[in-house]
């Protein structure tokens, strides 16, 4: 079946420009999480979706990041006004509740110039 | 939030079993242990998980120490396509029903021919 399909694949944008990412999770995937990938690094969460609510925004680092889920399906993760340490792999993962197993999309590679 | 220590990187040669370890000395009672991997180029991929018994799948086996402080992840036969970063996770309830992944960095297989 389909996985989770995260779009553009790679994104090359100018600092300073705002930036869209979004996330088709799984069908009937409740939850949703955001993580963020610099380069030779582990993955840091970003934020937690439960159906269309983020009661888990803690790891938004400023706030020019936001994000919103609706329909309890797609999500797209805005950062505004991008700057260059925002260059990173951006990835999604969807689970049937909070405590299963997560599945990945490939990531958004953001590049800011 | 409870820590894991992986070895930075481990060789294999094809065909040969690979036992990757990881210590988590702060673990508490209610958490999971997860092992995802993230193949060059792509999302994390979930491996196996377990809480206090050996679990084994048709990917790898998990072997849980008795006091749940270290464990291990064993490929049977390595072959070239699990070259990829292994990542030993607790999977920790952060609240409600929200259990965001916490990465290190990983141990690093390389697989040799």
């Amino acid at each position: 079946g389909a996985g989770v399909s995260q779009s553009p694949s790679n994104k090359v944008t100018e600092k300073g420009k705002d930036v869209e990412l979004r996330c088709d999770p799984i069908s009937g995937h409740t939850a949703l999480y955001w993580y963020r990938q610099r380069l030779g690094q582990g993955l840091e969460f970003l934020i937690y979706f439960q159906g269309n609510s983020a009661p888990d925004k803690s790891g938004l680092p400023s706030d020019r990041f936001s994000a919103e889920r609706t329909g309890e399906s797609v999500s797209t993760l805005t950062i505004q006004r991008t700057q260059q340490e925002d260059s990173a792999v951006y990835l999604c993962a969807s689970s049937m509740s909070g405590k299963n197993i997560q599945y990945f999309g490939a990531g958004t590679r953001l590049s800011v110039l | 939030d409870a820590k894991t220590t992986q070895p930075n990187s481990m060789e294999s040669n094809e065909e040969e079993p690979v036992h990757l370890p990881c210590n988590h000395s702060t673990i508490s009672g209610t958490d999971y242990i997860h092992w995802y991997r993230q193949l060059p180029s792509q999302g994390p991929e979930y491996v196996i998980h377990g809480l206090t018994s050996n679990v084994n799948n048709r990917m790898a086996s998990l072997a849980i120490a008795e006091d749940r402080k270290s464990s291990t992840l064993i490929l049977h036969r390595a072959t070239l396509r699990d070259a990829a970063v292994y990542y030993c996770i607790l999977r920790v309830n952060s609240g409600g029903s929200n259990y965001k992944l916490t990465f290190g960095k990983g141990t690093l297989l390389t697989v040799n021919p």
